[in-house]
């Protein structure tokens, strides 16, 4: 069957870094998205890895081992703002969009 | 530019009553998606339409669900009869040839299903 792994919960305090980690089990495999949803928001995306490494994007950076089946966000410089649940995604068929969402992880950001 | 549309924001019914939601993409995206989220859990794709044509239905449960999505834009989802378990929100998203590979799918604020 198709897997993503998240833990489902992590607890942090503003300005600190926290990494969410992601690992996946899906019969094809083009590319890891995370997205981030508030409670009783849409997700919005924050980021796409299709090869090895890590992009970084403002206080968010995200790394992809293929290898590994793995996958991280890394949030930086912690703001309550980031207190929301973050998904990870695996696109897993190559000529169509489609998203396999993982389980989703809470963060909460405390002061 | 104008998000995904979804109306309505909350819903509640009865089993065994039918519902319907409705999707207004984002101008532009030939791909629309809807997804199912069940409390606690992540979305899972019921249907995507690449303009008016099914891609992918292979997880929507035909003999309740139904969309369509005509003319290539707006898009319906219709439950019939509901069941204690359809009880979720309903995420209506839109993606763009521009953003194939990339895969950054726009959501709408969802539908909130309650049935009791």
């Amino acid at each position: 069957g198709q897997s993503l792994e998240q833990p489902s919960e992590v607890t942090a305090v503003e300005g600190a870094i926290v990494q969410i980690n992601c690992t996946y089990q899906t019969s094809g495999f083009y590319g890891l998205s995370w997205y981030q949803q508030h409670d009783g928001g849409a997700p919005t995306f924050l980021s796409y890895n299709a090869l090895d490494g890590l992009e970084e994007t403002g206080r968010f950076s995200s790394f992809l081992s293929r290898s590994d089946s793995y996958g991280y966000l890394l949030l930086q410089e912690l703001q309550m703002k980031d207190s929301a649940s973050y998904f990870c995604a695996v696109r897993d068929q190559e000529n169509t969009d489609k998203l396999i969402f993982g389980t989703g992880t809470r963060l909460q950001v405390f002061p | 530019e104008a998000g995904v549309a979804q109306s309505p924001r909350y819903k509640i019914i009865e089993k065994r009553q039918s519902v319907a939601f409705w999707c207004n993409p984002i101008s532009g995206h030939a791909t629309l998606y809807w997804y199912q989220q069940i409390l606690g859990q992540g979305p899972k794709l019921l249907i995507q339409f690449q303009n008016n044509g099914v891609v992918d239905d292979s997880q929507l449960p035909k003999d309740r669900f139904s969309a369509e999505r005509l003319k290539g834009v707006d898009s319906t989802l219709k439950i019939q009869p509901a069941k204690l378990e359809d009880s979720a929100v309903y995420l209506c998203a839109s993606s763009s040839a521009e953003s194939r590979g990339r895969v950054e799918a726009f959501f709408g604020q969802g539908t909130r299903l309650t049935v009791v």
